[in-house]
């Protein structure tokens, strides 16, 4: 088992521009999820799923927007950077919701100039 | 919403000696603590969790204490090692049963 997979691992965007990052996982999990992480705050989530063809919005989701059109495949959109977005994006799945482990990705460090 | 706040927020201790991460939340309602490892350019793991109808949880070296009257929750090294050195993160589900993380806490074991 792959566990859970992002792509791409490293980008670099001028403002303005657009990308998509692509997190996918292999254990059958319901849920899954979209954190950012910057120094000194933590993992604060930005957009969730709780299953095939649904989304919502977790805790700072300005900026972006997701799709779940799989149930394997969690996709979270930048339709136009800015430099605010510079961080490392994490996603997560697990089996049920907030009282169940959440298995990482590896991250996507995303630099906007 | 929850607000889950940790302290502190780097820790250095020597080789064998323990360390003691706490953690406060808001919600009353919040039942679930999880505690995850970060290892640096890595991605969090989970250690240990607990939940709140039970007080305390140990596995080998670690142990997490949950105060539900007080709202706070603790990870407990014992025997530090120098692989023991990352970023700590707390948490605790909300109202709406997703995660809210605490700040983390850099944990450094001087060998």
């Amino acid at each position: 088992n792959a566990g859970v997979t992002q792509t791409p691992k490293f980008r670099v965007l001028k403002t303005g521009q657009s990308m998509t990052l692509l997190c996918a996982q292999d254990m059958n999990h319901e849920y899954m999820y979209w954190y950012r992480q910057d120094p000194g705050m933590g993992l604060r989530l930005i957009h969730y799923s709780v299953g095939e063809g649904t989304t919502a919005k977790g805790e700072v989701p300005d900026g972006y927007n997701v799709s779940r059109l799989k149930k394997q495949n969690f996709l979270l959109g930048l339709e136009s950077a800015a430099p605010s977005q510079t961080s490392v994006y994490f996603c997560a799945s697990s089996f049920l919701a907030g009282g169940d482990e959440q298995y990482f990705g590896p991250g996507t460090r995303l630099t906007v100039t | 919403g929850e607000n889950v706040e940790q302290h502190p927020s780097t820790l250095s201790v020597q080789e064998g000696d323990s360390a003691v991460i706490k953690c406060t939340y808001s919600d009353s309602a919040s039942n679930y603590f999880p505690w995850y490892k970060q290892e640096l350019g890595k991605r969090p793991q989970l250690i240990i969790d607990i939940r709140s109808n039970v007080g305390e949880k140990k596995d080998q070296r670690i142990a997490v204490t949950l105060n539900k009257t007080a709202k706070h929750f603790s990870l407990h090294i014992t025997e530090t090692q120098p692989e023991d050195s990352a970023v700590y993160f707390c948490a605790a589900n909300n109202a709406g049963n997703m995660l809210t993380f605490g700040g983390g806490t850099r944990l450094m074991v001087k060998p």
